[in-house]
C-alpha cells in the first residue's frame, strides 16, 4: 500500500510570495491532516479535512488555509509568505481510531 | 488545553542499554497515545498506538505504557543499537482528531 505522499519536498521562495504544498493520503484514508515543525514550536495543528470539509482548525493566521477533494487528496496555500513560515510541513492521513501515518514532509525555505 | 511534557531533551546511552522514555500530559480525556519516530529532516514513523482503554502496547524491541489517570506514558527500548538514534515523540489524540505533541526526545545511542 502506497504511503502519504507529499509534493513539491523542497521549496525555495522569498517574502511575500504565496506558495501552495499537496498531499495524497493513502488510498481509502478519509482525513487529512497538516501540521508545521519547527524548531522552536515543535509540531504544531494546522487543519484537518475530512471528505473535503475543514473538521478542525489550529491556531494560525488566516494566511494559512487549505482545501481537500473528492479523492481525498488535499491541497494547503500559504499567502503573504513571512521568514517565520519556514518550515517543514507535514501532511498526515489516517482512519477513525488507527494510527496516523505521516508523509516525508516539504521543506519551506523563505528568504 | 492539552500540553505534553518530554524530559530529557536529550539521551545519550551506549549500545545494549535498557532504557525509558517519558512523556506526560495535563488532560487524561484523550482517546490514544502514539510514540513516533522521527529521523533528521525526515518525517515521523508511527511507533506504537496505545487506545486510551488500553494498558500498553508492544512491538518488537518496543514497548510503550499509558497510565492516563497519572498522565503518564512510557516508551522502553530494549537492548539499544545505533540505529536506533533518532528523535522520539509522543502525542494525544484528543476528541477533535487533533495530535498535540511533545518536543521530542533525542536519543543517541553511542557503539
Amino acid at each position: 500500500k502506497a504511503g502519504v505522499t507529499q509534493t513539491p519536498r523542497y521549496l525555495i521562495k522569498t517574502r511575500g510570495q504565496q506558495v501552495t504544498l499537496s498531499c495524497s493520503p493513502i488510498s481509502g484514508h478519509r482525513s487529512v491532516s497538516w501540521y508545521q515543525q519547527t524548531p522552536g514550536q515543535g509540531l504544531q495543528f494546522l487543519f484537518e479535512y475530512f471528505s473535503e470539509t475543514q473538521r478542525n482548525k489550529g491556531n494560525f493566521p488566516g494566511r494559512f488555509s487549505g482545501r481537500q477533494f473528492s479523492n481525498s487528496r488535499s491541497e494547503m496555500n500559504v499567502s503573504t509568505l513571512e521568514l517565520g513560515d519556514s518550515a517543514l510541513y507535514l501532511c498526515a492521513s489516517s482512519l477513525a481510531g488507527h494510527r496516523v501515518v505521516f508523509g516525508p514532509g516539504t521543506r519551506l525555505t523563505v528568504l | 488545553k492539552q500540553e505534553v511534557t518530554q524530559i530529557p531533551a536529550a539521551l545519550s546511552v551506549p549500545e545494549g542499554e535498557n532504557l525509558v522514555l517519558n512523556c506526560s500530559f495535563t488532560d487524561s480525556a484523550i482517546y490514544n497515545l502514539q510514540w513516533f519516530r522521527q529521523d533528521p529532516g525526515k518525517g515521523l514513523t508511527s511507533l506504537l498506538l496505545i487506545q486510551s482503554s488500553q494498558r500498553e502496547q508492544t512491538s518488537g524491541r518496543l514497548n510503550a505504557s499509558l497510565d492516563k489517570s497519572s498522565g503518564r506514558s512510557t516508551l522502553y527500548i530494549a537492548a539499544s543499537q545505533p540505529g536506533d538514534s533518532a528523535t522520539y515523540l509522543c502525542a494525544t489524540t484528543g476528541a477533535n482528531s487533533k495530535l498535540t505533541f511533545g518536543k521530542g526526545i533525542t536519543l543517541s545511542v553511542r557503539p
